[in-house]
């Protein structure tokens, strides 16, 4: 079955440094979501990509899909410490269907 | 914000026991899902429901789960005869269709520990 993997499994920043979670699916996606869970909290949908090699920018954070649409990555410039959660990626396949894979997560810890 | 809400919070039941998990996707979605993730792991995609049936179904999934859509507004995830291995938080899910249903709007969970 479809298996979706991010990188780093952790990663430990001081405030001010950069951050980057790269994704990569097994398959060829439709679309790549990402959200981010607090701990303790649940999924919160940040936003979607489409488009082979699109990239999007919500403020500090930039979201690219590659051109095969089968990787992504997340980046965020300057952390603070209300970055800190678990980052996931989450695919659907080509072809439709409803479900919504989720990749193995990366969790960031922001240090003052 | 519409929000997706579940019930209970917390469950503690023992080996062997059905649990039922209750959800009230927001109002006008059509999609629904559950999802669930063991601590400290990914989140996990156990079924989609679509029109009244099941779309979609991981193999998570087995003969001890159903769903369930009793009335207008709640969707249920029942566990039959829970193992040990169920411990894990119960995420509930819906989105609508079109563009705007690209996202998928998840309640605050329902963690469910077996002993």
């Amino acid at each position: 079955g479809q298996q979706v993997m991010q990188i780093p499994q952790y990663q430990h920043v001081q405030e001010g440094e950069d951050f980057t979670t790269y994704c990569n699916s097994s398959t060829t996606l439709s679309n790549i979501q990402w959200y981010k869970q607090r701990p303790g909290g649940h999924p919160v949908f940040l936003i979607q990509l489409v488009k082979s090699g699109e990239v999007k920018k919500q403020k500090r954070l930039t979201f690219q899909f590659g051109e095969a649409k089968k990787n992504s990555s997340l980046h965020i410039t300057a952390t603070q410490t209300t970055d800190v959660g678990t980052y996931f990626c989450a695919g659907r396949p080509t072809g439709g269907g409803n479900k919504l894979t989720f990749g193995t997560g990366t969790q960031l810890k922001v240090e003052l | 914000e519409p929000e997706v809400t579940q019930t209970p919070s917390h469950q503690v039941t023992q080996m062997g026991q059905e649990v039922i998990l209750r959800c009230v996707p927001i109002s006008n979605h059509l999609y629904f899902y559950w999802y669930r993730q063991i601590l400290g792991q990914k989140v996990e995609f156990l079924v989609s429901f679509y029109n009244n049936e099941i779309s979609e179904k991981s193999e998570i999934f087995d003969d001890q789960f159903s769903v369930e859509r009793p009335d207008g507004s709640n969707f249920t995830l029942k566990i039959r005869s829970t193992k040990l291995e169920d411990s894990a938080m119960y995420f509930c899910a819906s989105r609508t269709t079109g563009v705007s249903g690209n996202t998928i709007y998840f309640g605050e969970g329902s963690w469910l520990t077996v002993v």
